[in-house]
């Protein structure tokens, strides 16, 4: 089946620093992949969608400076925090939407990323 | 906008009980799908079942199903014969039928059966 790459899956830095997450989509094209925060014990919440070759489309709320979204081809989206603070600290997820997508599953996730900010 | 709420927010049970988490939803579009996640302690999300809403034909896998009440915005979810291994955080969500297809999830159930 589909298969979503994310890289790191945890990393630990001190504040000031600035954390890239690749998303990756292994064996599918993705025009389009979404990128998600979960504190603990909380829901998903959307913070962006990622579209090849355009700029990425954030939420409400969500600082497009502080949170950097690069989506170069069709099977790689970046974010990066920038120079990330303890409250940046969360587990971050990515979703690529397939261009054929599957009869009931159009997403993918990623295995998702434990930020730690010291 | 598009709202999902799952009230439960814990449940535990013991082995071989059936469970049924709630979902509710709001929309305005007339099309949209709804699905149903589990993220298990390691963290990743994993698919269970994406119903579109003019299907509203119950279904059932294995130990799972689902009823979806179009007339109630509901999109519950039952397992039969909880077993520990169902131990895990469950999620309802909701999308638009076309465009980007954002997923909008509700809070979680977190579900805990005992042995």
């Amino acid at each position: 089946g589909a298969v979503v790459s994310q890289h790191p899956s945890w990393v630990i830095c001190k504040s000031g620093t600035s954390v890239k997450i690749e998303c990756r989509s292994l064996d599918f094209q993705a025009t389009t992949m979404f990128w998600y925060r979960q504190f603990p014990k909380q829901s998903l919440m959307l913070m962006a969608t990622s579209n090849e070759g355009s700029k990425a489309t954030y939420e409400q709320g969500v600082e497009k400076d502080k949170f950097l979204i690069n989506h170069a081809s069709l099977t790689l989206s970046t974010l990066t925090v920038t120079s990330a603070h303890p409250e940046d600290s969360s587990f971050y997820i990515c979703s690529a939407r397939d261009l054929l997508p599957l009869a009931n599953q159009p997403q993918h996730f990623g295995d998702g990323t434990r930020l730690s900010i010291l | 906008a598009q709202k999902v709420t799952q009230a439960q927010t814990e449940i535990s049970v013991v082995e071989k009980e059936d469970v049924t988490l709630d979902c509710v939803y709001e929309t305005r579009d007339t099309t949209y799908y709804l699905f149903w996640y589990k993220q298990p302690p390691s963290g990743e999300l994993v698919f269970l079942i994406r119903r579109n809403s003019f299907d509203e034909q119950n279904e059932i896998s294995g130990r799972y199903s689902w009823n979806f009440q179009k007339s109630t915005s509901s999109f519950n979810f039952t397992i039969t014969a909880s077993q520990v291994v169902d131990s895990a955080v469950y999620f309802c969500a909701l999308s638009e039928f076309q465009g980007a297809q954002k997923l909008v999830f509700g809070q979680g159930t977190r579900l805990t059966i005992n042995p």
